[in-house]
């Protein structure tokens, strides 16, 4: 069954640095999502991808996020400099048209210390 | 800006018995709600979709209705069973007519089901 593969599963990261989270969405999807959840807190949306640009995002989704799709599998997420609360589990998401499905892959468990 | 909500936070059953999990939502224009199951640590796995139109889907021993004028939707899990200990969480689409989807979830129901 295809699925949406995430990499790394776990970063540690200093804070400051910045760090990319790699997602490889289902292959014949459209729409791609990063969503992010903090420990013991609701899973939050951050930004929506679709046709090459952003399509939609959360006041979460800062000067410091970005999101790219470099090639034709690959959808990453950018952290330029991140912070203590950036900590958090991060989730892509894609789904192959508007109003069905979302595949979620396992998440980045990202700590930032 | 729509809120999501999930009653109870936890849950504790015997095995074999049948469980109503509840969400409700703000804001009833809505694309559709989805279902997921999240394990400890790991990622969401998607259960079920009903799209607004709908008032229910059935998998397996799940069963999903969805009330959007009164802004509730209920998962229903037949015969449970050990392996469906799991956070449950539901998930509603706004519908932004802007040809957006983003999820607005709620925090979620644990379920524990006792052998």
């Amino acid at each position: 069954e295809p699925e949406v593969t995430q990499t790394p599963s776990h970063q540690v990261t200093q804070m400051g640095q910045e760090v990319i989270l790699r997602c490889v969405p289902i292959s014949n999807h459209l729409y791609f999502y990063w969503y992010r959840q903090i420990l013991g807190q609701k899973v939050e949306f951050l930004v929506s991808f679709y046709n090459n640009e952003i399509s939609e995002k959360s006041e979460i989704f800062d000067d410091q996020f970005s999101v790219e799709r470099p090639d034709g599998s690959n959808f990453t997420l950018k952290i330029r400099s991140t912070k203590l609360e950036d900590s958090a589990m991060y989730f892509c998401a894609s789904l192959y048209h508007q109003n069905t499905e979302a595949f979620f892959g396992q998440g980045t468990r990202l700590t930032v210390v | 800006k729509q809120e999501v909500t999930q009653i109870p936070a936890a849950l504790s059953v015997p095995e074999g018995e049948n469980l109503v999990l509840n969400c409700s939502f703000t804001d009833s224009a809505i694309y559709n709600l989805q279902w997921f199951r999240q394990d400890p640590g790991k990622g969401l796995t998607s259960l079920l979709l009903i799209q607004s139109s709908q008032r229910e889907q059935t998998s397996g021993r799940l069963n999903a209705s969805l009330d959007k004028s009164s802004g509730r939707s209920t998962l229903y899990i037949a015969a449970s069973q050990p392996g469906d200990s799991a956070t449950y969480l539901c998930a509603a689409d706004p519908y932004s007519g802007a040809g957006s989807y983003q999820l607005t979830f709620g925090k979620g129901t644990k379920l524990s089901v006792i052998p």
